[in-house]
């Protein structure tokens, strides 16, 4: 069983503050992504990382940077969060291609005040 | 681009109720489909996926038929029970580099007891 976990599980700031999520997999895989969960929404993709170093831009993408610093961790960055930046927030990862099983993590929720 | 809909929004059955909840998909090619579920508090967990027309996908009693010439993955369950109440989505993904899942918006299950 994959194990994906991310930091820190609850998060409140206010606008214009720095923010950065955490994300450890510890399966050697490949791939990691980053989404965010919203009521109505279902799971939208922000950024994905196919190996350290790599981005992919995900489908909703604007406000957010990320960075892959090795196969275990991906981090989220939100360098001046805004209100509709509030969400909870996904991280996963998957053996290889993107087709593949993604195996998530527990979540972080973001309060942005 | 790719797209995965789920009719319902929100289902709620009683225990021991048939369940279906209708996944279609539009996708340019001949994609892997996949059910995921999400218990509250939890991260999404893979549930099963198909990957070729006609190939049944199952697990802990639910089962969904790949069907090709209608592009739905409907999932079903015979027989609900209160431990099933969760969101599922349906998704879809092809397995070339770079690429990644498509999730629909989400069915949320209420089973009462």
């Amino acid at each position: 069983e994959a194990a994906v976990t991310q930091s820190p599980r609850n998060k409140v700031t206010v606008t214009g503050g720095n923010v950065t999520l955490s994300c450890r997999q510890t399966n050697s895989h490949n791939y990691m992504y980053w989404y965010r969960q919203d009521t109505g929404h279902g799971l939208r993709l922000i950024h994905y990382s196919y190996g350290a170093g790599n981005l992919q831009i995900g489908d909703v993408p604007d406000g957010y940077k990320a960075t892959r610093t090795t196969q275990e961790d991906f981090f989220l960055l939100l360098e001046l969060a805004s209100p509709s930046q509030t969400s909870l927030y996904f991280c996963a990862s998957s053996v290889d291609r993107g087709g593949d099983t993604q195996y998530f993590g527990p979540g972080t929720r973001l309060l942005v005040l | 681009g790719d797209s995965v809909t789920q009719t319902e929004g929100q289902v709620a059955l009683s225990e021991e109720d048939f369940l279906t909840i209708h996944c279609n998909y539009s996708a340019s090619g001949y994609p892997a489909l996949f059910w995921y579920v999400q218990y509250p508090g939890e991260g999404p967990q893979f549930l099963f996926r198909a990957s070729r027309d006609k190939e049944k996908g199952s697990s802990r009693g639910f089962e969904a038929t790949y069907n090709k010439e209608t592009t739905s993955f409907h999932l079903q369950k015979a027989s609900v029970q209160e431990s099933d109440s969760a969101v599922y989505y349906c998704a879809l993904g092809f397995n070339n580099a770079g690429a990644k899942l498509t999730f629909g918006g989400g069915t949320r299950l209420t089973v009462r007891p």
